[in-house]
């Protein structure tokens, strides 16, 4: 299994463009989350799922939107890129009857 | 929501001495407290976590301790060694921490010296 795989590693955006960081499991998880990292903060919940079509907001939901296809994906889009969004962002994933979360290797985002 | 307090930012001990971090949350639904530990450059891994209806638990030189009542949960360390170096993060869950995600505190930068 590859667990869960985030592309890009690492992405240079300008102000205003938009792109989607894209999120897999292959673990047959029921529950997907987003993070992201920012220094001094710890990790902040962003959006989460709880299985395909279900989607709600976390913490910091405002600038990003997500949908949940299918059970392997969970692609995180930025609208309409701010340099406040610079940050290292982290995908999770956890199975239904564990509580453990596995996260993937993260992407690096810089909005100059 | 919830809001997870964590306590020190930097903790510096040496090799071979305890290290203790400590966490309060402010939701008496969370169920889930795990803790995770990050390397430079990494992703969290995950290292020891406890349910709400446990006190303690052990894993080889990490433990975690649980006060309900206090709100309040800690990671202790024994024997520390240069390999534990890294940013610890503890966290909560009403959820069992699949649902609806976890709650962060701000970590703990752990520096064990020689």
């Amino acid at each position: 299994n590859a667990g869960v795989t985030q592309t890009p590693k690492f992405q240079v955006l300008k102000t205003g463009q938009s792109m989607t960081l894209q999120c897999a499991q292959d673990m047959n998880h029921e529950y997907m989350s987003w993070y992201r990292q920012d220094p001094g903060m710890g990790l902040r919940l962003i959006h989460y799922s709880v299985g395909a079509g279900i989607t709600d907001q976390g913490e910091v939901p405002n600038g990003y939107n997500v949908s949940r296809s299918t059970t392997e994906d969970f692609p995180l889009r930025l609208l309409s890129a701010a340099p406040s969004q610079t940050s290292v962002y982290f995908c999770a994933s956890t199975a239904g009857l564990s509580y453990e979360q596995y996260f993937g290797p993260g992407t690096r985002l810089t909005v100059t | 929501g919830e809001n997870v307090e964590q306590h020190p930012s930097t903790l510096s001990v040496q090799e071979g001495d305890s290290a203790v971090i400590k966490c309060t949350y402010s939701d008496s639904a969370s169920n889930y407290f795990p803790w995770y530990k990050q390397e430079l450059g990494k992703r969290p891994q995950l290292i020891i976590d406890i349910r709400s209806n446990v006190g303690e638990k052990k894993d080889q030189r990490i433990a975690v301790t649980l006060n309900k009542t206090a709100k309040h949960f800690s990671l202790h360390i024994t024997e520390t060694q240069p390999e534990d170096s890294a940013v610890y993060f503890c966290a909560a869950s009403d959820s069992g921490g699949g649902a609806d995600g976890l709650t962060f505190g701000k970590g703990t930068h752990l520096i064990i010296q020689p």
